[in-house]
Formats: structure tokens, C-alpha cells, sequence
């Protein structure tokens, strides 16, 4: 697969452990952001997205957090699987584009 | 539903040559974009388009054009290459502005 992950952070949780994903973006104006996740050799795909009026979100087995005051936002996957190894990404709305952070890589060790 | 494709899968070139990357999609998405993804870095927007016809330039345009003569097809064309544009390139595509982007499974191009 495609090489994407050099020099990118790197998380190891154990396989039923829960990981906490987080990013930091630089401006206060966006308001919406959204968690992809991407697959070796696959392009991004989407996770779960949080508008700015908003502090929490849940979807299956992943809850999306904000922190406008200091500009943060985490990804919580549950119980995390084999199959949650992945480069994840966070991007928000600048205008109306979507500018990606860097990404973190997710090793699942069973 | 085929969703977002992206032809070819891989591709080298040589500095100086031109080619083409094609994206179609079958979702009857007015918005489409192409991204470049490089080591360690997040996805960079080259170029988008938000109707048949239309065009704007994203962060990374110079090098490249593109074209959306159809509603399905987003074109990316690079003139005259160069090994800087070598990298996986993304298609994607949605309804519009705030609504999920659906992704193609990328190009990588490489370029001697």
C-alpha cells in the first residue's frame, strides 16, 4: 500500500482497549470538522463529523469531542479492533474547503 | 453503485511529459476535488469544482488544470511533469459544501 504514514505520530493501543485520537486546529472560525480514517492502499473514508455548535458526538463505537476554547478535538473508538488500524485524520471546514491535518497512525496489537 | 473511481492505479513519467488523470463518479454528486497526499503530510486540495463546467483553484494549482465538461467526470491534468508532483493523488466527490466527501482509492504517480 501507499507510504503515508512517515513520520506521522503513532498510537498502539491492545485489541479491546479504548484510544483516544486527538488533534489540534488553528482556527477559530471553522465550524465543522470531520474524522477520516484510511485504510493502506485506500483513500480516506469518513468516520463521524461535529458542527461547531456542538461538544459531543457519538456514532458506533466512536465519540467525536470539541474543545473551541482551546482548539481541540479528539476521537474516542471503543473496544478497539484489528480492523480500527489505520491512518486517521482530522479536517475542518475553512470557508468551503476542508483543510486535513497530518494524521495518526493506529496500530491495534492483538 | 460504483461510487468514486480513479483511472490508472499507478502511473510513471518522465520530467517534461503530460498526462491525465480521470475521476468519474455515479452518485450524481454536483461537487468534486482532487487532492494530493504526500509522506507525513494530511491531504492538500489542488483543485475543485462545484457544478458541470466549473472550476477553482485549491492550495497546491500551480502545475496542474482541470476540466468538468461532464457531471460525473472531474479531469486532472498535468502538462508538463515534474518530480515534485510525484505522489498519490485523490479523487472525491459529494453533494455540496458541509455534506461527506466520498473518495476514490487514489493514483500513484511517480515522476523520474
Amino acid at each position: 500500500g501507499e507510504s503515508v504514514g512517515l513520520h506521522l505520530p503513532t498510537l498502539s493501543v491492545q485489541e479491546g482497549d479504548n484510544s483516544i485520537i486527538n488533534c489540534a486546529y488553528s482556527n477559530s472560525a471553522s465550524d465543522y470538522f470531520i474524522w477520516y480514517k484510511q485504510e493502506s492502499g485506500k483513500g480516506p473514508q469518513f468516520i463521524i463529523d461535529i458542527r461547531s455548535n456542538m461538544d459531543k458526538r457519538q456514532g458506533q463505537r466512536v465519540t467525536v469531542l470539541l474543545n473551541k476554547t482551546v482548539k481541540h478535538l479528539s476521537l474516542q473508538i471503543a473496544a478497539t479492533q484489528p480492523g480500527d488500524s489505520a491512518v486517521y485524520f482530522c479536517a475542518e471546514m475553512r470557508g468551503n474547503k476542508l483543510v486535513f491535518g497530518a494524521g495518526t497512525i493506529l496500530r491495534v496489537k492483538s | 453503485n460504483a461510487g468514486v473511481t480513479q483511472t490508472p492505479k499507478f502511473r510513471v513519467l518522465k520530467t517534461g511529459q503530460s498526462m491525465t488523470l480521470l475521476c468519474a463518479q455515479d452518485m450524481n454528486h454536483e461537487y468534486m476535488y482532487w487532492y494530493r497526499q504526500d509522506p507525513g503530510m494530511g491531504l492538500r486540495l489542488i483543485h475543485y469544482s462545484v457544478g458541470e463546467g466549473t472550476t477553482a483553484k485549491g492550495e497546491v494549482p500551480d502545475g496542474y488544470n482541470v476540466s468538468r465538461l461532464k457531471k460525473q467526470n472531474f479531469l486532472l491534468g498535468l502538462e508538463s511533469a515534474a518530480p515534485s508532483q510525484t505522489s498519490v493523488y485523490f479523487c472525491a466527490s459529494s453533494s455540496g459544501d458541509w455534506d461527506e466527501q466520498f473518495f476514490g482509492p487514489g493514483t500513484r504517480l511517480t515522476v523520474l
